[in-house]
């Protein structure tokens, strides 16, 4: 079964230090979302990508995050400088072309740890 | 922007008993309600969704319903079952192309006792 990829699974840094993260969605799911998930509280959407195209990032610290998607398949989503604030799991999802279900395909995660 | 509140934080049950989780939005124009399940350590995974133009769902043990003019919605598990404990999160959003811009509840840690 298909299944979206990610790495590292866990990464521990200290604050002021940059951060990557990569994302490999499922084959042929043009909608790729980056989600971030506190401790204790549900995921919250960073960035909707459309192929290349970022369609949503309302919700992205632009002034320490980025993300992009060059090529329309893989994804990197980055933190430079990292704060203490942003220790969560941050989740890779997506979803296959219309007509479909809804449902959000995630990956198990990248758990980021700053000290 | 919307905002899904979702009660109760926690829930412990015997196994065989019932259990519901309800969630409140805040915006009307979404449309599409899914939950969410999550085991420790694990991806989350879609187990049930409900669209506004009907009331209730089912599948087998798991049940959703969906009152739009009080906006809110709960899941339903009957029969529960060790391995129904995790985290669940109920979560909103417009539909057609934002299906995947979810808001989502802060959680719920369901604990099914043998």
């Amino acid at each position: 079964e298909a299944e979206v990829a990610q790495s590292p699974r866990y990464k521990i840094t200290e604050k002021s230090q940059a951060v990557a993260f990569w994302c490999d969605p499922i084959s042929g799911h043009a909608t790729l979302y980056w989600y971030r998930q506190i401790l204790g509280q549900g995921p919250e959407l960073l960035v909707q990508f459309q192929d290349e195209s970022v369609v949503d990032d309302s919700q992205l610290p632009k002034d320490r995050f980025s993300a992009e998607r060059l090529k329309g398949v893989d994804s990197t989503l980055k933190i430079q400088p990292a704060e203490l604030g942003d220790s969560a799991m941050y989740l890779c999802a997506s979803s296959p072309p219309p007509p479909n279900t809804g449902e959000l395909f995630f990956g198990e995660g990248s758990r980021l740890t700053v000290l | 922007g919307e905002n899904v509140e979702q009660h109760p934080s926690t829930l412990s049950v015997q196994e065989g008993d019932s259990a519901v989780i309800k969630c409140t939005y805040s915006d009307s124009a979404s449309n599409y309600f899914p939950w969410y399940k999550q085991e420790l350590g694990k991806r989350p995974q879609l187990i049930i969704d409900i669209r506004s133009n009907v009331g209730e769902k089912k599948d087998q043990r798991i049940a959703v319903t969906l009152n739009k003019t009080a906006k809110h919605f709960s899941l339903h598990i009957t029969e529960t079952q060790p391995e129904d404990s995790a985290v669940y999160f109920c979560a909103a959003s417009t539909g057609g192309t934002s299906y995947g811009k979810l808001t989502f509840g802060q959680g719920t840690i369901l604990t099914v006792h043998p």
